[in-house]
């Protein structure tokens, strides 16, 4: 089964770290460019960030928002994807899922169930 | 950045209606737009790719038209499990950016 797995989220005060992990299965993770996609609570989606495979480079790309405060990594050998969120505010409060673009080139076919982050003193 | 901009926030409906959903974007993105359903407690699933093009599994009464900047999805006949929200997403330009959302909910 292709899955994908998010971990990671809680409460963090303003100005805290927090590290989400996205473990998946079933899917060639190597060649997968993964993005990260939040919601805040009664609100629309909103792209975070997302890294190429490493044989297109691995590099990343960041939403205003999350630019200098979020990064984005992942470890090809633990087919995991990571977001680092460093300087958290309240407005960071949202659910994060982990998606990819799995049989459809370019759009989100295949998501995780999301993890809750929220950032409240 | 490109923003869509969907309309109406709010659709009421009663099953077997025609759902009309529009999607406009602040400049031109090609036929590169998305819809996706998300119901509560769920991540979105996508419907609809490259504007028209149905996302597997997806039955035939969700249909999606339009380039450029103006986009519908149309749901031909309402279903109990189509009342939801849904956004449209541009994949055009970076940032990738997500619509507002439409809510349809039951009349």
């Amino acid at each position: 089964e292709v899955r994908l797995v998010e971990s990671g989220g809680g409460l963090v005060k303003p100005g805290g770290s927090l590290r989400l992990s996205c473990a998946a299965s079933g899917l060639t993770f190597t060649n997968a460019w993964m993005s990260w996609v939040r919601q805040a609570p009664g609100k629309g989606l909103e792209w975070v960030g997302r890294i190429k495979s490493k044989t297109e480079g691995g590099t990343t790309d960041y939403a205003a928002p999350a630019k200098g405060r979020f990064t984005i990594s992942r470890d090809d050998s633990k087919n995991t994807l990571y977001l680092q969120m460093n300087s958290l505010k309240t407005e960071d409060t949202a659910v994060y899922y982990c998606t990819t673009d799995y049989i459809v080139s370019g759009y989100f076919d295949l998501w995780g169930r999301g993890t809750l982050v929220t950032v409240s003193s | 950045e490109i923003v869509l901009t969907q309309s109406p926030a709010t659709l009421s409906l009663s099953p077997g209606e025609r759902a009309t959903l529009s999607c406009r974007a602040s400049q031109s993105v090609s036929s590169y737009l998305a819809w996706y359903q998300q119901k509560p407690g769920q991540a979105p699933r996508l419907l609809i790719y490259d504007a028209s093009k149905r996302a597997t599994g997806i039955p035939a009464r969700f249909s999606g038209s339009g380039s450029g900047t103006d986009f519908t999805l149309t749901i031909s006949s309402l279903e109990p499990e189509d009342f939801a929200v849904y956004y449209c997403q541009q994949r055009r330009n970076w940032p990738l950016t997500f619509g507002g959302g439409t809510k349809v909910e039951i009349k």
